[in-house]
């Protein structure tokens, strides 16, 4: 079982391109989440989606996009790159939002902007 | 903000002892806490989680003792094992809500 893939996994940006980091999960989940990781920081929320079509922001969405077309995918996009968006990207998926649905979470991009 | 507060940052623990990590948060408006564990290079996964209706919730050696009057709540991991080291999460989720409110994560590691 795949679960939640992410790629790539490891990129560096100039600052000010663009990229977007895929997500796609196999599991049929209807609720999706990007995440970023930064040391000693914990894990912040930065978009999150309950179904196809239906996109929120979460609590650091400031320089991100966010789309969600089909129930697999959900990719994070950067659209001008700053060395502030450093960090490890963590993808998720739940089956619902309800309170025993675990996040499954992907294994991450790392992504440094010099 | 709500926030939540996880203690140590980072843990050293021999073979065969306890490992102790703590959080504490600042809303009483939470319905869910679990815990995460990751390792190197892998995303987090989910380890054991409690409701705040539940003091105490064992899982093999892994075992969740919540305080609601302290908002505090703590993850013990016993008889620990190399095979245990890995960064812990704790989590809480605010009532009404499915997002997450992560702690900043404690880097546990046991020596053989």
């Amino acid at each position: 079982n795949a679960g939640v893939t992410q790629t790539p996994k490891f990129r560096i940006l100039k600052i000010g391109q663009s990229m977007t980091l895929q997500c796609t999960q196999d599991m049929n989940h209807n609720y999706m989440y990007w995440y970023r990781q930064d040391p000693g920081m914990g894990l912040k929320l930065i978009y999150y989606s309950v179904g196809a079509g239906i996109t929120d922001k979460g609590e650091v969405p400031n320089g991100y996009n966010v789309s969600r077309s089909t129930t697999e995918d959900f990719p994070l996009r950067l659209e001008l790159a700053a060395p502030s968006q450093t960090s490890v990207y963590f993808c998720a998926s739940s089956v619902t939002g309800g309170l025993n649905q675990p996040q499954h979470f992907g294994d991450g991009t790392r992504l440094s902007i010099l | 903000q709500q926030q939540v507060k996880q203690s140590p940052q980072s843990l050293i623990v021999q073979k065969g002892g306890i490992s102790i990590i703590n959080c504490a948060y600042e809303n009483t408006a939470f319905d869910y806490f679990p815990w995460y564990q990751q390792f190197p290079g892998k995303g987090p996964a989910l380890l054991i989680a409690i409701r705040p209706d539940v003091s105490e919730k064992k899982e093999g050696r892994f075992t969740i003792s919540f305080n609601k009057s302290a908002k505090q709540f703590s993850l013990h991991i016993m008889d620990s094992q190399p095979g245990d080291s890995a960064t812990y999460f704790c989590a809480a989720i605010p009532s009404g809500t499915y997002k997450y409110i992560f702690g900043t994560g404690t880097r546990l590691k046991v020596l053989a």
